[in-house]
């Protein structure tokens, strides 16, 4: 069975513009999940989306957004890039509110 | 709020080795419990887990207990090899509503031969 698949697996970006992150869960999880592993600063939860709607978000400005799409696929937009927005970012899919799996993560580095 | 601490690391030992990774939790109800593990340029996998009290999760020769009376889920392996060189990450759901998980700060494991 397939696992979670994020793309691209690395992005460089320049300050200001916007990145746009990639992520397809395990067949069959509805509910999808962002984090940000920043260097220094451990992993942060950045959203939850379930059956299509934004069910939480953690602390972090409204230029971070994103989507699910009808097919449990989902997708991060990263607004006026700064440059301490560059960190790993990692997607997890679940059944449910069930056990969360980790994607490989796409490395954003903003320059 | 709630929150994880994991013992500093970097940890470093000689193959076979006994490995323990401590973790303790602060959280209102009953969390559940998870140890992640990232190897190096990859993402998290799942470890083990636990969902209640005196559970105890095992995986790969891995195992952690979920003690409530001491808010612990210590992460132990009787031998370790070079190959579980990678970083530990505790963590706790205390809400299924919020999905969230919360994570330690992570303990980097060196195992040399």
């Amino acid at each position: 069975e397939a696992g979670v698949t994020q793309s691209p697996t690395h992005l460089i970006k320049t300050r200001g513009q916007q990145a746009t992150l990639r992520c397809s869960p395990i067949s069959g999880h509805t509910s999808v999940y962002w984090y940000q592993q920043a260097l220094g600063l451990g992993l942060q939860f950045l959203l939850w989306y379930d059956e299509g709607e934004e069910r939480n978000r953690g602390n972090f400005p409204p230029r971070f957004s994103g989507r699910q799409f009808p097919n449990y696929s989902s997708e991060l937009n990263v607004n006026a890039l700064e440059l301490e927005d560059s960190a790993l970012y990692l997607c997890a899919s679940s059944f449910g509110t069930d056990t969360q799996y980790f994607g490989p993560g796409t490395r954003l580095t903003v320059l | 709020g709630d929150s994880v601490t994991q013992m500093e690391g970097p940890v470093t030992l000689s193959e076979e080795a006994f490995l323990t990774i401590n973790c303790t939790y602060t959280a209102t109800g009953y969390p559940s419990l998870f140890w992640y593990v990232q190897y190096p340029g990859e993402g998290l996998q799942l470890l083990l887990k636990a969902t209640k009290a005196d559970d105890k999760g095992s995986n790969k020769g891995f195992e952690a207990t979920y003690r409530k009376e001491t808010t612990s889920f210590h992460l132990e392996k009787g031998s370790v090899q070079v190959s579980d060189s990678a970083v530990y990450f505790c963590a706790l759901s205390a809400n299924s509503n919020t999905g969230k998980l919360i994570f330690g700060q992570g303990t980097t494991l060196q195992v040399k031969p």
